[in-house]
């Protein structure tokens, strides 16, 4: 595609329900990242895919947050039993390799609401 | 732990001031070192990027910012600002062989007529 692809846009969901938030990457991009954006609060580092592996996911927040890739390409992160703190923008974003001087491409995110 | 920091949380300026908007990070070695933008309502791009070479990178909008090794600063900045350049601004930073990309806070800037 000609860019990152997040769905859905927007979600609302119950307290205590889980949620599954899908990224397509730009087309060939081996790195892929998730980030989530608080109000008021920076970008927070979830995880990060290099090709299907996951070498850093040190910014889960805790073990109801999994994330996969599968193909090098899509991505999905789950929430489970979502929580009212979980409530944020989930940006996902890809990259052909930054160290090699490319740059991260951003989604336009998914908005969670946990009611 | 690798990290980038933005001690300017809300900057306020009037049409045609001059903008220098701080960064800081912590890796040792070599970095990589970006600004992105995030206009209200709009997703998050690259405003400049800088790897290697020249301290002193040109970006998109009349923007640049200055790697200064010795103070691990990229700040960024902008002789006359507009209106339009009301935004939220965030430095991010990868450490060579590290694909990690890291964010600082971000800073709002908001631009008076």
């Amino acid at each position: 595609g000609a860019g990152v692809s997040q769905s859905p846009s927007n979600k609302v969901t119950e307290k205590g329900k889980d949620v599954e938030l899908r990224c397509d990457p730009i087309s060939g991009h081996t790195a892929l990242y998730w980030y989530r954006q608080s109000l008021g609060q920076g970008l927070e580092f979830l995880i990060y895919f290099q090709g299907n592996s996951a070498p850093d996911k040190s910014g889960l927040p805790s073990d109801r947050f999994s994330a996969e890739r599968t193909g090098g390409s899509v991505s999905t992160l789950t929430i489970q039993r979502t929580q009212q703190e979980d409530s944020a923008v989930y940006l996902c974003a890809s990259s052909l390799a930054i160290t090699g001087g490319s740059e991260a491409f951003f989604g336009q995110g998914t908005r969670l609401t946990v009611v | 732990a690798q990290s980038v920091s933005q001690h300017n949380h809300h900057v306020i300026l009037s049409e045609a001031a001059s903008l220098e908007l701080g960064c800081n990070y912590s890796y040792g070695g070599t970095v990589n070192l970006f600004w992105y933008v995030q206009y209200p309502g709009q997703h998050l791009q690259l405003l400049l990027k800088y790897f290697s070479g020249d301290p002193l990178v040109k970006g998109i909008k009349g923007f640049e910012a200055e790697f200064i090794k010795s103070k691990f600063s990229f700040n960024l900045r902008k002789p006359s600002v507009q209106w339009s350049d009301t935004a939220e601004y965030f430095c991010a930073g990868t450490h060579f062989g590290n694909e990690k990309l890291t964010f600082g806070t971000g800073t709002r800037l908001t631009i008076i007529p």
